[in-house]
């Protein structure tokens, strides 16, 4: 089955910085979505991104589909405590389908 | 307006009794999906169902589990015979029209099989 392998899988970093990470597929999708999970909560949806090589942005956060269709990144600039949790990116294929979900970048953010 | 209702949020459970999770989708919202997230994993599709019928199961063990959403009333996922395996949490989401892109998710079942 499709596979969806993230990175990096965690991140320590100083309030203020810039972060990123991405995702890679072994297959393409059509739709690519990046999710954040709180403890003990599902997941939220941050971003949705519908085709090649967009662009996307949400508030601090931006994220980009990539040309090829089987990979995308997300950026989270001037990061906040409150950006603490762990981020997911999701694979479709077509709306209304399941997702595939890669394993999660466990962002730790110091004051 | 309330989101998608997942209870109970936590369940404890014996090895070899059933596991019964109730998910009442958004209102209005007649799909209906099923993931399971193991400690530190990403989450894994499970089932899709729409009212009454099941469209996607491909992600459901062959054994033990099984799933329906009746005309009324809520979405269940019932696991029978639990084992230690099964401790996970267990995530429902729910659109509209199964044209959505990236539903919305309860916040889930935590199950503990002891």
């Amino acid at each position: 089955g499709q596979q969806l392998n993230q990175s990096p899988q965690s991140m320590f970093i100083q309030e203020g910085e810039d972060v990123s990470m991405n995702c890679t597929s072994s297959s393409i999708f059509n739709t690519w979505l990046w999710y954040k999970q709180d403890p003990g909560e599902g997941p939220v949806l941050l971003i949705a991104l519908y085709k090649a090589g967009e662009l996307t942005s949400n508030g601090r956060l931006t994220a980009q589909f990539g040309i090829t269709r089987k990979d995308s990144f997300l950026n989270i600039s001037a990061s906040i405590p409150s950006d603490v949790g762990i981020y997911f990116c999701a694979g479709q294929l077509t709306s209304g389908s399941r997702l595939t979900f890669g394993e999660g970048t466990q962002l730790t953010v110091n004051p | 307006n309330a989101g998608v209702m997942q209870n109970p949020r936590h369940l404890v459970r014996r090895r070899g009794q059933e596991a019964r999770l109730r998910c009442s989708p958004m209102k209005g919202h007649s799909h209906v999906y099923w993931y399971r997230q193991l400690p530190e994993e990403g989450l894994k599709f499970m089932v899709y169902l729409q009212k009454e019928n099941i469209i996607d199961e491909s992600g459901m063990p062959k054994e033990r589990f099984s799933a329906e959403f009746p005309k009324e009333g809520p979405s269940i996922l019932r696991i029978q015979q639990v084992v230690r395996g099964d401790s996970a949490a267990y995530f429902c989401a729910s659109s509209a029209t199964g044209g959505d892109y990236g539903y919305t998710f309860g916040s889930g079942t935590r199950l503990t099989v002891v």
